[in-house]
């Protein structure tokens, strides 16, 4: 299957502080990737859809001027959560997808603490 | 809607022993993927197997087969000979075309024990 690497693997930050996470495609151009959100034990949640070159697409109740997402080219998106808060801990994973690829693959997901 | 369900929060097997996981699904569109991950404990999320909505036969993936009965919108997963390694958190999920998302389930815990 394609590799999909995140960076970083785990961040621990200070409130107010903005963390940047780097999703890269390593093996084929994603045109489109994908951010979701993971609460302990629960399932994955779908934060936004950025396509390569366009504003990044949220769902409902994410907060856009919170999550920052830049798609600037075919194997890069990144996420930037900013002025980052307690509540705003989290497991952060990306997904890659493209139009002529059938499986979303996964990075390896990011782990974010805020103090 | 679409919806996938995961009925089972946890399941435990012994090693060597097949054990299936359940998954049903609600979709109006004609089209639709199903895929299976399994997240260990370290989080990454791993593919497994994918199934589409047109396929005539069950998809195979080494020890993974997916028992795909459209009429009654399941995927279970079925897993063979279940090994220590198997053990980690297992998410049904269903690709909508129109939007290229992935919708999840709520997950199954499995746990192989010796």
């Amino acid at each position: 299957g394609a590799v999909v690497s995140q960076h970083p693997s785990r961040v621990i930050c200070k409130s107010g502080t903005s963390v940047k996470i780097e999703c890269r495609s390593l093996d084929f151009q994603a045109t489109t990737m994908f951010w979701y959100r993971q609460f302990p034990k629960q399932s994955l949640m779908l934060m936004a859809t950025s396509n390569e070159g366009s504003k990044a697409t949220y769902e409902q109740g994410v907060e856009k001027d919170k999550f920052l997402i830049n798609h600037a080219s075919l194997t890069l998106s990144t996420l930037t959560v900013t002025s980052a808060h307690p509540e705003d801990s989290s497991f952060y994973i990306c997904s890659s997808g493209s139009a002529n690829q059938e499986t979303q693959y996964f990075g390896p997901g990011t782990r974010l603490l805020v103090l | 809607a679409q919806k996938i369900t995961q009925t089972q929060p946890g399941m435990f097997v012994q090693e060597k022993e097949a054990v299936t996981l359940d998954c049903t699904y609600d979709t109006s569109d004609p089209s639709y993927g199903l895929f299976w991950y399994k997240q260990p404990s370290s989080g990454e999320m791993i593919f497994l197997i994918y199934q589409g909505s047109y396929d005539q036969q069950n998809a195979t993936e080494g020890r993974y087969s997916l028992n795909f009965q459209k009429a009654r919108k399941s995927a279970n997963l079925v897993i063979s000979a279940s090994q220590l390694g198997d053990s980690a958190m297992y998410f049904c999920a269903m690709r909508d075309y129109n939007t290229d998302k992935l919708i999840f389930g709520t997950g199954t815990r499995l746990q192989v024990f010796p």
